[in-house]
Protein backbone atom coordinates (compact mmCIF):
# COMPACT_ATOMS: atom_id res chain seq x y z
CA UNK A 1 0.00 0.00 0.00
CA UNK A 2 0.88 3.80 -0.19
CA UNK A 3 0.96 6.45 2.70
CA UNK A 4 2.55 9.55 2.17
CA UNK A 5 1.48 12.17 4.90
CA UNK A 6 2.71 15.80 4.66
CA UNK A 7 0.97 19.05 6.57
CA UNK A 8 -1.77 20.67 5.28
CA UNK A 9 -1.31 24.30 5.55
CA UNK A 10 1.62 26.07 6.36
CA UNK A 11 2.40 29.77 6.86
CA UNK A 12 5.72 31.45 6.87
CA UNK A 13 6.48 35.05 6.83
CA UNK A 14 8.52 36.61 3.62
CA UNK A 15 12.28 36.38 3.80
CA UNK A 16 11.82 33.46 6.15
CA UNK A 17 13.07 29.86 5.78
CA UNK A 18 10.42 27.48 5.79
CA UNK A 19 10.77 23.24 5.89
CA UNK A 20 8.07 21.01 4.17
CA UNK A 21 8.22 17.57 5.75
CA UNK A 22 7.22 14.86 3.73
CA UNK A 23 6.63 11.20 5.30
CA UNK A 24 6.31 8.02 2.86
CA UNK A 25 5.31 4.34 3.49
CA UNK A 26 5.91 2.44 0.04
CA UNK A 27 6.26 -1.16 -1.29
CA UNK A 28 8.62 0.03 -3.75
CA UNK A 29 11.17 3.16 -3.42
CA UNK A 30 12.74 4.62 -6.69
CA UNK A 31 12.99 8.08 -5.75
CA UNK A 32 11.12 10.82 -4.51
CA UNK A 33 10.17 14.39 -6.07
CA UNK A 34 9.22 17.72 -5.20
CA UNK A 35 6.66 19.92 -6.90
CA UNK A 36 5.41 23.33 -6.88
CA UNK A 37 2.02 23.88 -7.95
CA UNK A 38 -0.03 27.51 -7.77
CA UNK A 39 -3.27 27.69 -8.28
CA UNK A 40 -4.87 26.94 -11.15
CA UNK A 41 -1.94 25.87 -13.05
CA UNK A 42 -0.34 22.91 -13.80
CA UNK A 43 2.80 21.13 -10.87
CA UNK A 44 5.92 22.26 -11.75
CA UNK A 45 8.96 20.19 -11.03
CA UNK A 46 11.22 21.51 -8.29
CA UNK A 47 13.56 18.05 -7.37
CA UNK A 48 14.25 14.92 -7.05
CA UNK A 49 16.09 12.67 -4.65
CA UNK A 50 16.90 8.88 -4.77
CA UNK A 51 20.16 8.83 -2.38
CA UNK A 52 20.03 9.83 0.95
CA UNK A 53 21.18 13.39 1.47
CA UNK A 54 20.31 16.95 1.03
CA UNK A 55 20.13 18.43 -3.45
CA UNK A 56 20.18 22.15 -3.35
CA UNK A 57 19.12 24.31 -6.07
CA UNK A 58 19.12 27.73 -5.65
CA UNK A 59 16.79 28.81 -2.83
CA UNK A 60 15.25 25.46 -2.78
CA UNK A 61 16.58 22.33 -1.14
CA UNK A 62 15.61 18.56 -0.57
CA UNK A 63 16.43 16.05 1.58
CA UNK A 64 16.17 12.43 2.04
CA UNK A 65 15.93 9.81 4.15
CA UNK A 66 15.41 6.29 2.96
CA UNK A 67 16.00 4.62 6.08
CA UNK A 68 13.06 6.95 7.55
CA UNK A 69 11.36 7.12 4.88
CA UNK A 70 11.44 10.95 5.48
CA UNK A 71 11.90 13.98 3.08
CA UNK A 72 11.81 17.55 3.31
CA UNK A 73 11.74 20.80 0.88
CA UNK A 74 13.34 24.02 2.28
CA UNK A 75 12.48 26.95 1.21
CA UNK A 76 15.17 29.85 2.04
CA UNK A 77 14.50 33.63 1.58
CA UNK A 78 10.74 33.19 0.62
CA UNK A 79 9.09 35.45 -1.50
CA UNK A 80 5.51 35.99 -1.90
CA UNK A 81 5.03 33.94 -4.93
CA UNK A 82 6.73 31.07 -3.52
CA UNK A 83 2.92 31.22 -1.93
CA UNK A 84 1.52 27.92 -3.43
CA UNK A 85 0.85 24.09 -2.91
CA UNK A 86 3.81 21.49 -2.11
CA UNK A 87 3.13 18.06 -3.89
CA UNK A 88 5.54 15.18 -2.30
CA UNK A 89 5.28 12.26 -4.89
CA UNK A 90 6.82 8.76 -4.77
CA UNK A 91 8.00 7.06 -7.64
CA UNK A 92 7.57 3.31 -7.27
CA UNK A 93 7.95 1.42 -10.15
CA UNK A 94 9.94 3.70 -12.07
CA UNK A 95 7.10 5.98 -13.74
CA UNK A 96 3.58 6.63 -12.00
CA UNK A 97 4.05 9.10 -9.02
CA UNK A 98 2.28 8.40 -5.54
CA UNK A 99 1.45 12.12 -4.78
CA UNK A 100 0.86 13.00 -1.27
CA UNK A 101 -2.09 15.43 -0.70
CA UNK A 102 -0.01 18.49 -0.56
CA UNK A 103 1.13 21.21 1.01
CA UNK A 104 -0.67 24.72 0.98
CA UNK A 105 1.95 27.52 1.86
CA UNK A 106 1.53 31.28 2.49
CA UNK A 107 3.66 33.36 2.98
CA UNK A 108 2.98 36.60 4.32
CA UNK A 109 4.65 40.07 4.46
CA UNK B 1 4.04 25.44 -27.86
CA UNK B 2 6.88 24.70 -25.65
CA UNK B 3 4.98 22.56 -22.21
CA UNK B 4 2.28 19.85 -22.17
CA UNK B 5 -1.41 21.33 -23.61
CA UNK B 6 -4.47 20.29 -22.42
CA UNK B 7 -8.20 20.56 -24.08
CA UNK B 8 -10.80 21.89 -22.99
CA UNK B 9 -9.43 23.69 -19.93
CA UNK B 10 -12.68 23.56 -18.66
CA UNK B 11 -15.89 21.16 -19.62
CA UNK B 12 -19.63 21.40 -17.56
CA UNK B 13 -21.44 18.39 -18.51
CA UNK B 14 -24.68 16.53 -17.58
CA UNK B 15 -24.64 13.12 -15.43
CA UNK B 16 -24.97 10.23 -17.77
CA UNK B 17 -23.11 12.03 -20.82
CA UNK B 18 -19.53 10.94 -22.78
CA UNK B 19 -16.44 13.71 -22.28
CA UNK B 20 -13.34 13.34 -24.26
CA UNK B 21 -9.68 14.95 -23.02
CA UNK B 22 -7.54 15.57 -24.74
CA UNK B 23 -3.34 15.92 -24.30
CA UNK B 24 -0.51 17.19 -26.58
CA UNK B 25 2.70 16.10 -24.84
CA UNK B 26 6.25 17.57 -25.34
CA UNK B 27 7.60 16.76 -28.65
CA UNK B 28 9.55 14.29 -28.14
CA UNK B 29 8.82 12.61 -25.18
CA UNK B 30 8.05 9.25 -25.32
CA UNK B 31 6.33 8.64 -21.69
CA UNK B 32 2.73 10.26 -21.40
CA UNK B 33 0.43 10.21 -18.25
CA UNK B 34 -2.82 10.74 -16.68
CA UNK B 35 -3.99 11.67 -13.64
CA UNK B 36 -7.05 13.08 -11.41
CA UNK B 37 -6.90 15.75 -8.69
CA UNK B 38 -9.93 15.68 -7.02
CA UNK B 39 -10.39 18.59 -4.06
CA UNK B 40 -8.88 18.58 -1.55
CA UNK B 41 -7.05 15.14 -2.16
CA UNK B 42 -3.61 14.51 -4.12
CA UNK B 43 -3.09 13.39 -7.57
CA UNK B 44 -3.99 10.06 -8.34
CA UNK B 45 -2.53 8.40 -11.13
CA UNK B 46 -4.86 6.73 -13.77
CA UNK B 47 -2.76 5.31 -16.82
CA UNK B 48 0.44 5.23 -18.22
CA UNK B 49 1.74 5.15 -21.87
CA UNK B 50 5.42 4.17 -22.97
CA UNK B 51 5.59 4.43 -26.60
CA UNK B 52 4.34 1.49 -28.25
CA UNK B 53 3.95 -0.74 -25.61
CA UNK B 54 1.42 -1.89 -24.09
CA UNK B 55 -0.44 1.03 -21.67
CA UNK B 56 -0.86 0.63 -17.92
CA UNK B 57 -3.96 0.91 -16.87
CA UNK B 58 -3.82 -0.09 -13.49
CA UNK B 59 -5.10 3.07 -11.65
CA UNK B 60 -8.35 3.68 -14.23
CA UNK B 61 -10.81 3.40 -11.20
CA UNK B 62 -13.67 1.93 -13.50
CA UNK B 63 -14.61 0.56 -16.95
CA UNK B 64 -16.06 3.69 -17.97
CA UNK B 65 -12.73 5.28 -17.88
CA UNK B 66 -10.55 5.11 -21.21
CA UNK B 67 -7.98 6.08 -23.01
CA UNK B 68 -5.87 6.46 -26.04
CA UNK B 69 -2.80 7.39 -27.69
CA UNK B 70 -1.53 7.05 -30.98
CA UNK B 71 2.44 6.35 -31.17
CA UNK B 72 4.00 9.08 -29.61
CA UNK B 73 1.55 12.18 -30.30
CA UNK B 74 -1.76 13.09 -28.67
CA UNK B 75 -3.60 11.21 -26.26
CA UNK B 76 -7.23 11.17 -25.49
CA UNK B 77 -9.14 10.47 -22.20
CA UNK B 78 -12.65 8.96 -22.13
CA UNK B 79 -14.86 9.19 -19.64
CA UNK B 80 -18.50 7.20 -20.69
CA UNK B 81 -21.45 7.97 -18.84
CA UNK B 82 -20.11 10.57 -16.40
CA UNK B 83 -21.21 10.30 -12.89
CA UNK B 84 -20.59 13.01 -9.94
CA UNK B 85 -17.94 11.80 -8.42
CA UNK B 86 -15.98 12.14 -11.94
CA UNK B 87 -15.75 15.41 -10.73
CA UNK B 88 -11.83 16.56 -10.57
CA UNK B 89 -9.32 18.44 -12.83
CA UNK B 90 -7.74 16.14 -14.82
CA UNK B 91 -3.92 16.61 -15.35
CA UNK B 92 -1.69 15.26 -18.14
CA UNK B 93 2.10 15.05 -17.72
CA UNK B 94 4.91 13.92 -20.09
CA UNK B 95 8.43 12.80 -19.96
CA UNK B 96 11.54 12.22 -21.80
CA UNK B 97 11.12 8.35 -20.89
CA UNK B 98 10.66 5.76 -18.21
CA UNK B 99 13.58 5.85 -16.11
CA UNK B 100 12.42 6.59 -12.44
CA UNK B 101 14.43 10.01 -12.32
CA UNK B 102 12.71 11.90 -15.59
CA UNK B 103 10.60 14.72 -14.20
CA UNK B 104 7.00 14.75 -15.42
CA UNK B 105 5.84 17.85 -17.32
CA UNK B 106 2.49 18.88 -16.66
CA UNK B 107 -0.72 20.46 -18.37
CA UNK B 108 -2.64 23.00 -16.50
CA UNK B 109 -5.34 20.23 -16.49
CA UNK B 110 -9.06 20.28 -17.31
CA UNK B 111 -11.41 20.92 -14.83
CA UNK B 112 -14.29 18.92 -15.35
CA UNK B 113 -18.02 19.56 -13.25
CA UNK B 114 -20.63 17.11 -13.65
CA UNK B 115 -23.94 18.80 -13.14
Amino acid sequence: GQNIDQPTEMTATEGAIVQINCTYQTSGFNGLFWYQQHAGEAPTFLSYNVLDGLEEKGRFSSFLSRSKGYSYLLLKELQMKDSASYLCAVSRSGYALNFGKGTSLLVTP
Amino acid sequence: GAGVSQSPSNKVTEKGKDVELRCDPISGHTALYWYRQRLGQGLEFLIYFQGNSAPDKSGLPSDRFSAERTGESVSTLTIQRTQQEDSAVYLCASSLGWASNQPQHFGDGTRLSIL
